[in-house]
């Protein structure tokens, strides 16, 4: 599992909260990535991080923020949810095994009412 | 913006049958993966294609890279039931970077 985790697993908040989502590795990635999944879409990426306070956008990044202060966790905040933001989220890690694979956490359910 | 297409978008086939999932891309890549997921789980790393021509093959699964057709595909020989999942490609269009754009997924059911 690259040694990830995500927290909490599952979440239901209500509209206009913020909330953050915790990924921690253990193995010294230094690529992490946070994606959402919904139907009918594949997974799309929000954003990702390349080094301890070196963030950039993906496709989805509208409403999100991140923050990678140390190496082993990348947070994903939404600052003011709403309920297109629920969702399932996966963190990946690009790395071992493999060095060109992503490999990615157990992901998060969101729910946002 | 880079699309990918994957079809069918779901597949029902037998035990024992031959089929082929196709991804398609629509922009300059050399690098593709194929991920499994298992219904309410995370999604698995199959194969990463990094050339034109590659071909990966584990156990019932092949899969090959078409580039100058943009153009990948998943072969599956002689389905069994644990074969039954989703099954994502996903380009790199950072060349690199690994900015992945997924496809939306073909749901394959194998049945006995």
């Amino acid at each position: 599992d690259a040694g990830i985790t995500q927290s909490p697993r599952h979440k239901v908040t209500e509209t206009g909260t913020p909330v953050t989502l915790r990924c921690h590795q253990t193995e010294n990635h230094r690529y992490m990535y946070w994606y959402r999944q919904d139907p009918g879409h594949g997974l799309r990426l929000i954003h990702y991080s390349y080094g301890v306070k070196d963030t950039d956008k993906g496709e989805v990044s509208d409403g999100y923020s991140v923050s990678r202060s140390k190496t082993e966790d990348f947070l994903l905040t939404l600052e003011s949810a709403t309920s297109s933001q629920t969702s399932v989220y996966f963190c990946a890690v690009k790395g071992s095994p493999s060095p060109d694979t992503q490999y990615f956490g157990p992901g998060t359910r969101l729910t946002v009412l | 913006e880079l699309k990918v297409e994957q079809n069918p978008l779901f597949l029902s086939m037998q035990e024992g049958k031959n089929y082929t999932i196709y991804c398609n891309y629509s922009t300059t890549s050399d690098r593709l993966y194929w991920y499994r997921q298992d219904p309410g789980k995370s999604l698995e790393s199959l194969f990463v294609l990094l050339s034109n021509g590659a071909v990966k093959q584990e156990g019932r699964l092949m899969a090959s890279l078409d580039t100058k057709a943009r153009l990948s595909t998943l072969h599956i020989t002689a389905a069994v039931h644990d074969l039954s999942a989703t099954y994502f490609c996903a380009v790199d269009w950072s060349f690199g970077n690994e900015k992945l754009t997924f496809g939306t997924g073909t749901r394959l059911t194998i049945i006995p």
